[in-house]
């Protein structure tokens, strides 16, 4: 039972370009969520996406957008890359169907974003 | 508000019992988790529990729940070198009747296992 799986691991960029980061979720789930790690601090919530559609987004600028396919994959892109984008970029999933009540949610082991 | 807070630091020896502390403040949280993160590694769901219990034991770990004082706990028994690693606390913030949205996570204790 694969879990979950992020792609890159380690992706070196400079400022001004823009990154898509790439997650599938694991077997059986179909939510996908996205959180921002910085170094020392835990993670901060992104965005989510269920049905194809994002379904809540924490405080983050529109530079960060995202996707989810048909198959609950999910991709993260960044725009406009500054430094203080520089993070592990973590992506979580969960089981969120109607008439489940909470499933927790399970990560990835995130992709490295560095920015010069 | 939204806001969860954890001491940043343990050291305990090997064998010892850990007890890692979190207070939360979002009175809607309902599920509350821990999580385990090691170097380089991601999130690695420990356990959870929902609000209206007061305790729950899984092997080595024990949550406890003050709903009153916002206030949970994570006792790690008999704690080896392996458990070296940060913990976070973490609320889910509820979106509508059926469905669960962010987590929004403490800064995380680190814990340092000495032999």
């Amino acid at each position: 039972d694969a879990g979950v799986t992020q792609s890159p691991t380690h992706l070196i960029k400079t400022r001004g370009q823009q990154v898509t980061l790439r997650c599938s979720p694991k077997s059986g789930h179909d939510t996908v969520s996205w959180y921002q790690q910085a170094l020392g601090q835990g993670p901060q919530f992104i965005f989510q996406y269920y049905e194809e559609e994002e379904r809540q987004r924490g405080n983050f600028p529109d530079r960060f957008s995202g996707h989810q396919y048909p198959n609950y994959s999910s991709e993260l892109n960044v725009n406009a890359l500054l430094l203080g984008d520089s993070a592990l970029y973590l992506c979580a999933s969960s089981l969120a169907r109607r008439g489940y009540s909470n499933q927790p949610q399970h990560f990835g082991d995130g992709t490295r974003l560095s920015i010069l | 508000g939204e806001d969860v807070e954890q001491s940043l630091f343990l050291s305990v020896r090997e064998g010892d019992s850990s007890v890692i502390n979190c207070t939360y403040t979002d009175s809607s949280s309902t599920y509350l988790y821990w999580y385990k993160q090691e170097p380089g590694a991601g999130l690695q769901l420990l356990t959870y529990i929902f609000s209206n219990m007061d305790m729950k034991q899984d092997q080595r770990l024990t949550v406890l729940l003050n709903k009153k004082d916002k206030h949970l706990s994570l006792r790690i028994a008999d704690t080896q070198t392996g458990d070296s690693a940060i913990y976070f606390c973490a609320e889910s913030i509820k979106m509508t009747t059926d469905s669960w949205g962010k987590l929004q996570f403490g800064a995380g204790t680190q814990v340092v296992v000495t032999p």
